[in-house]
């Protein structure tokens, strides 16, 4: 069955330092993967879109990987602040206009 | 200002009742979503669509259902044939491109039925 897996856990991290978060996924073969954040009782906000072919994706403190071998996308903020603190879920695209989501990771960037 | 819009914000419903949430986008986009979000679980799916007058079933679409009448508006329906219908509803819309379609939320709809 097709899934995604996001880092179980939450992550805590202190103000500057760089939160990395996993999403891997089976049975499905994406031609592009995104991220959103979420914050408490709002609708995911779009942050970054990678497509198959693509390695690395950057904007501005945000990074994201995608590597189709293994099946798995980075999701990395660097000089973290506690403005960061949020839930970012992934998502996959379907090959039809719809996109699958992971759970998320709540990330707290402690002061 | 242009965005999604979703009301009401909070929504109580006693069992036994079929409620409407409102959804209306001024993006001018193409298709439409209904997810539903549950703690701890990703977004699912319950309908979309892709043009006006036309819309199909998602991955949990028992007990919902939606109409789309016009380009900016896709109501959900929740009714009483939803067994477990509390949860965070959210609606999205999107141009309709298949190779780099990217969603827009709104800011959800909060259903507990008493």
């Amino acid at each position: 069955s097709q899934k995604i897996e996001q880092n179980s856990e939450a992550l805590n991290i202190q103000e500057g330092k760089t939160a990395t978060l996993t999403c891997n996924y089976t049975n499905y073969s994406p031609a592009y993967l995104q991220w959103y954040r979420q914050d408490p009782g709002r609708g995911p906000v779009f942050l970054l879109l990678i497509r198959e072919n693509e390695k690395e994706k950057r904007k501005e403190r945000l990074k994201v990987t995608f590597d189709t071998t293994l099946k798995q996308s980075l999701f990395h903020i660097t000089a973290s602040q506690p403005a960061d603190s949020a839930t970012y879920l992934c998502a996959l695209d379907r090959n039809d206009y719809k996109l699958s989501f992971g759970a998320g990771t709540t990330v707290t960037v402690r002061a | 200002d242009g965005g999604i819009t979703q009301s009401p914000k909070y929504l109580f419903r006693k069992e036994g009742q079929n409620v409407t949430l409102s959804c209306e986008q001024n993006l001018n986009h193409d298709a439409m979503y209904w997810y539903r979000q549950d703690p701890g679980q990703g977004l699912r799916l319950i309908y979309y669509s892709q043009i006006v007058n036309d819309f199909q079933k998602g991955d949990i679409a028992e007990g919902y259902s939606v109409s789309r009448e016009k380009k900016e508006s896709f109501p959900l329906t929740v009714t009483s044939a939803q067994k477990n219908p509390t949860a965070f509803y959210l609606c999205a819309s999107s141009m309709g491109q298949v190779d780099t379609d990217t969603q827009y939320f709104g800011p959800g709809t909060r259903l507990t039925v008493l």
